[in-house]
């Protein structure tokens, strides 16, 4: 199994509060996604990385910020939650890019906005 | 730029086959296929490449007609571990990201 971890497991939080959700990876893949997952919508990309300090926008990018300092993390975070930011996240790691290689997930982010 | 799967869900008894579809508007350049277990992260099946190139999986197959933009998925003789719902994810080419269907949940029962 691809080295990736998600932090926290689950989180409930209030509307309002900041959050950060982190991936991190041993693998020294360059490539790094966070999706979210909801009823009726399957996975929708929220941001990625292809290197350090690279990221861009996915689909789904608004109230949402990523970081990567280093090659091995991934950072997101809700800038204010709101409740339909609760879904469950998913870190996705790759060593090139998804024209020819496949995606590893994390264990997945429960997150609840009350 | 989510391409569309069909169907939504399936039930199966062990031993039947079944296909599943995703589609696109856009071009595209890769198709990969993933399952997901209840309360699992996704976990990568296959990918298809344009030109014809297949990777992955022993037991399941797919196809990918380029000119369609068109995937499909062939499980045959399902086992009761194929229960669980796919995705499949497209890419247009020279893309670094890759979006996903909406997902086909799979039931095989006994």
């Amino acid at each position: 199994d691809a080295g990736i971890t998600q932090s926290p497991r689950h989180k409930v939080t209030e509307t309002g509060t900041p959050v950060t959700l982190r991936c991190h990876q041993t693998e020294n893949h360059r490539y790094m996604y966070w999706y979210r997952q909801d009823p009726g919508h399957g996975l929708r990309l929220i941001h990625y990385s292809y290197g350090v300090k690279d990221t861009d926008k996915g689909e789904v990018s608004d109230g949402y910020s990523v970081s990567r300092s280093k090659t091995e993390d991934f950072l997101l975070t809700l800038e204010s939650a709101t409740s339909s930011q609760t879904s469950v996240y998913f870190c996705a790691i790759s060593p090139a890019e998804p024209s020819y290689e496949k995606l590893f997930f994390g264990s997945g982010t429960q997150l609840s906005v009350l | 730029q989510q391409p569309v799967q069909s169907p939504q869900a399936v039930i199966l008894r062990e031993g039947e086959d079944a296909v599943i579809n995703c589609s696109s508007s856009k071009a595209l350049y890769s198709v990969h296929w993933y399952r997901q277990k209840h309360g699992e992260a996704p976990v990568f099946l296959m990918i298809l490449l344009k030109g014809g190139e297949q990777k992955g999986h022993e037991k399941i197959s797919a196809s990918f007609n380029e000119k369609k933009q068109q995937s499909s998925l062939y499980l045959t003789a399902s086992q009761l571990s194929y229960s669980g719902t796919y995705f499949c994810g497209t890419e247009g080419g020279g893309a670094n990201n890759l979006f996903f269907g909406t997902g086909t949940r799979l039931t095989v029962i006994p």
